[in-house]
């Protein structure tokens, strides 16, 4: 099915491993983001891409990499994971500019836990 | 920068009741999207309600109507009947037609947590 899709669902991990939350859409939006949300801070922008191979920073881009070599695919990785980032993280995909005021679709998101 | 506030952290409301959230947001520009994200316990994030600045009509889906004040910034949203599924996580968000860079990105306020009473 069509879609934007995350894995994995939830994810529990220790402090100073590297994880990677995968983000696959099908719609060959050129737009993707990656947002953290948390109580009390809402939906915060950590990285975005305007096209494969363009990534540009966000608000809180501190400790995690992105990268896209293909339109479809958008993986969020933390290098060594801390505590603070425990978090859902969710990924979102746009199909046009963001000048034509379109919605973003996001997908069901990762909760991930760093013990 | 843009910023989106949402002053009440948690809303209640009788089920077939109206209530109203309330968004402010402070920004430069003239012309921006604004939006109406509703979050259930699934986690999904949907899309309610989106309104245009330059268009001076409030937008309306069905049960859910915005009352836009482009002078005031202020963009709240009425649900009216309200149901039980209508109980979630409520997220204002901004959009700036920027068409370069990080402007152009989704800025959301913290939330305001909607239950609903049978």
């Amino acid at each position: 099915d069509a879609g934007i899709t995350q894995s994995p669902r939830y994810k529990i991990t220790e402090t100073g491993r590297q994880v990677t939350l995968m983000c696959h859409q099908t719609w060959s939006h050129s737009y993707m983001f990656w947002y953290r949300q948390d109580l009390g801070h809402g939906l915060r922008l950590i990285y975005y891409s305007a096209a494969a191979d363009i990534t540009d920073k966000g608000e809180v881009p501190d400790g995690y990499v992105v990268s896209r070599s293909k339109t479809e695919n958008f993986p969020l990785t933390l290098e060594s994971a801390t505590r603070s980032q425990t978090s859902v993280y969710f990924c979102a995909s746009s199909e046009s500019t963001p000048g034509a005021g379109e919605s973003y679709t996001f997908g069901s998101g990762t909760r991930l836990t760093v013990v | 920068a843009q910023t989106v506030t949402q002053s009440q952290p948690e809303m209640s409301v009788q089920e077939a009741e109206t209530v109203t959230l309330s968004c402010t947001y402070d920004t430069s520009e003239s012309d921006y999207y604004l939006f109406w994200y509703k979050q259930p316990p699934s986690r999904q994030m949907i899309l309610v309600i989106r309104q245009e600045a330059y268009k001076q009509q409030n937008a309306t889906e069905n049960r859910f109507s915005v009352n836009f004040q482009k002078a005031a910034k202020s963009f709240s949203l009425k649900i009216s009947d309200s149901q039980l599924g209508d109980a979630a996580m409520y997220f204002c968000a901004y959009r700036n037609p920027d068409y370069g860079g990080s402007q152009g990105n989704l800025i959301f306020g913290k939330g305001t947590k909607l239950s609903v009473k049978p």
